[in-house]
């Protein structure tokens, strides 16, 4: 079955860097896109970045854009997000999540990982 | 960016009772391409990760029971569940994936009367 396990969370201070890593398994990883989406303590969703299977093609949400940097590496099944230059607005649980449609970039996710937690605090 | 907005915020329904949730998009989410509406439903039970519910506006994802369903097109749309379990307690996110950036509607927080 589908398992996506998210790792590296913690706290870090404003202005630092931060890696979280996402484990998958259970599919052909390297014929899906995927995703990051992250929720605020008690907030709702916000989409982050979708990377396409080959890791040829981004696209970031305008908050994040410049300063985080998804990527891949399909012969280890591992999907990363790079996040620098942190803010306080940047805490949230982090959730790797898979494409639907077996394409270069499915826009509509349906498994998602347990999440990781981010907070930004000095 | 298209704004996704949910309403009610929260529901408080009957076991057995009908829900009904609602969402509008800022701009059309049918595709004159294909004829389909780019538009999902998902289900976050308490510390849990999303699940999806829907997509393609009216089809159910696998395992999703059948009391769950979805409709409208354009630029407004409706998920039902025709008869509340104790299970479905949960926060509903409805979800545009027309174009990136991708986004969610804010939630609605369906609770037991």
């Amino acid at each position: 079955q589908v398992q996506l396990v998210e790792s590296g969370g913690g706290v870090v201070q404003p202005g630092r860097s931060l890696r979280v890593s996402c484990a998958a398994s259970g599919f052909l990883f390297s014929t899906y896109g995927m995703h990051w989406v992250r929720q605020a303590p008690g907030k709702g969703l916000e989409w982050v970045a979708l990377i396409s299977d080959d890791g040829s093609n981004t696209k970031y949400s305008g908050s994040v854009r410049g300063r985080f940097t998804i990527s891949r590496d399909n012969s280890k099944n591992m999907l990363y997000l790079q996040m620098n230059s942190l803010r306080g607005e940047d805490t949230a649980v982090y959730y790797c999540a898979k494409g639907l449609m077996e394409t270069p970039m499915s826009y509509l996710t349906d498994y998602w990982g347990q999440g990781t937690l981010v907070k930004v605090s000095s | 960016d298209i704004v996704m907005t949910q309403s009610p915020d929260s529901l408080t329904v009957s076991l057995g009772e009908r829900a009904t949730i609602n969402c509008r998009s800022s701009q059309s989410l049918l595709s004159r391409s294909n004829n389909m509406n780019y538009l999902g439903w998902f289900q976050q039970k308490p510390g849990q990760p999303p699940k999806l519910l829907i997509y393609w506006a009216s089809t159910r994802a696998s395992g999703v029971p059948d009391r769950f369903s979805g409709s409208g097109s354009g630029t407004d749309f409706t998920l039902t569940i025709s008869s509340l379990q104790a299970e479905d307690v949960a926060v509903y996110y409805c979800h545009e994936y027309y174009s990136a950036p991708l986004t969610f509607g804010g939630g609605t927080k369906v609770e037991i009367k």
